[in-house]
């Protein structure tokens, strides 16, 4: 049950895009398409934003999107606001004999 | 609308034991696999167990496994996860999670979490 890797902080302006990563192996990332992402505010709960790779729940802005390519999942903001500054975690099921969920370490992401 | 609502977090010596609930509303319970994710102090998230809507399949993340056991009474609403043995590293604090999708057996994709309950595992 190793965790999924991200890097510790991103940062961009007002309007810009940044991407963050993700990378898991051939036993979560690579073979399954239960990729999602979280955002989460000092002292607040997670809030799904990204599901099944690329779905967006009701409610979250199109400006964030998620793609996958082998076994590293992306998540992209658009047009960043102040209020998208958070730490992101992306999560993958991982099945085999004993399926579980593993969370990558977190993303800081500073709008600058 | 949905809402989740943990409690019986506190603060309790190592090896002592807690049961955490978490109160469901405003969705069809029993149709929906639950997680429990918990967050250390200032430390991302760690998924530590999750059970099947009927509650017939759980499932343990290997550092909780043997010691914490997740159950659900679909009669009440209410998710349930007993720890037992508790360390200082299992300080934290606990969500609980709805899946997103009706159906699944383990819940990892999650829509709504509750506000969480705070866990200290202190001498």
């Amino acid at each position: 049950q190793s965790a999924l890797a991200q890097p510790p902080s991103a940062s961009g302006s007002p309007g810009q895009s940044v991407a963050i990563s993700c990378t898991g192996t051939s036993s979560d990332v690579g073979v399954y398409n239960y990729v999602s992402w979280y955002q989460q505010h000092p002292g607040k709960a997670p809030k799904l934003m990204i599901y099944e790779v690329t779905k967006r729940p009701s409610g979250v802005p199109d400006r964030f999107s998620g793609s996958k390519s082998g076994n590293t999942a992306s998540l992209t903001v658009s047009g960043l606001q102040a209020e998208d500054e958070a730490d992101y975690y992306c999560s993958s099921y991982a099945g085999g004999n004993n399926p579980n969920w593993v969370f990558g370490g977190g993303t800081k992401l500073t709008v600058l | 609308e949905v809402q989740l609502l943990e409690s019986g977090g506190g603060l309790v010596q190592p090896g002592g034991s807690l049961r955490l609930s978490c109160a469901a509303s405003g969705f069809t319970f029993s149709r929906y696999a639950m997680s429990w994710v918990r967050q250390a102090p200032g430390k991302g998230l760690e998924w530590v167990s999750g059970i099947s809507g009927s509650g017939g399949n759980t499932f343990y993340a290997d550092s909780v496994k043997g010691r914490f056991t997740v159950s659900r009474d679909n009669s009440k609403n209410t998710l349930y996860l007993q720890v037992n043995s508790l360390r200082v590293e299992d300080t934290a604090i606990y969500y609980c999670a709805k899946d997103i999708t009706a159906g699944s057996q383990l819940a990892t994709q999650v829509d709504h979490w509750g506000p969480g309950t705070l866990v200290t595992v202190s001498p």
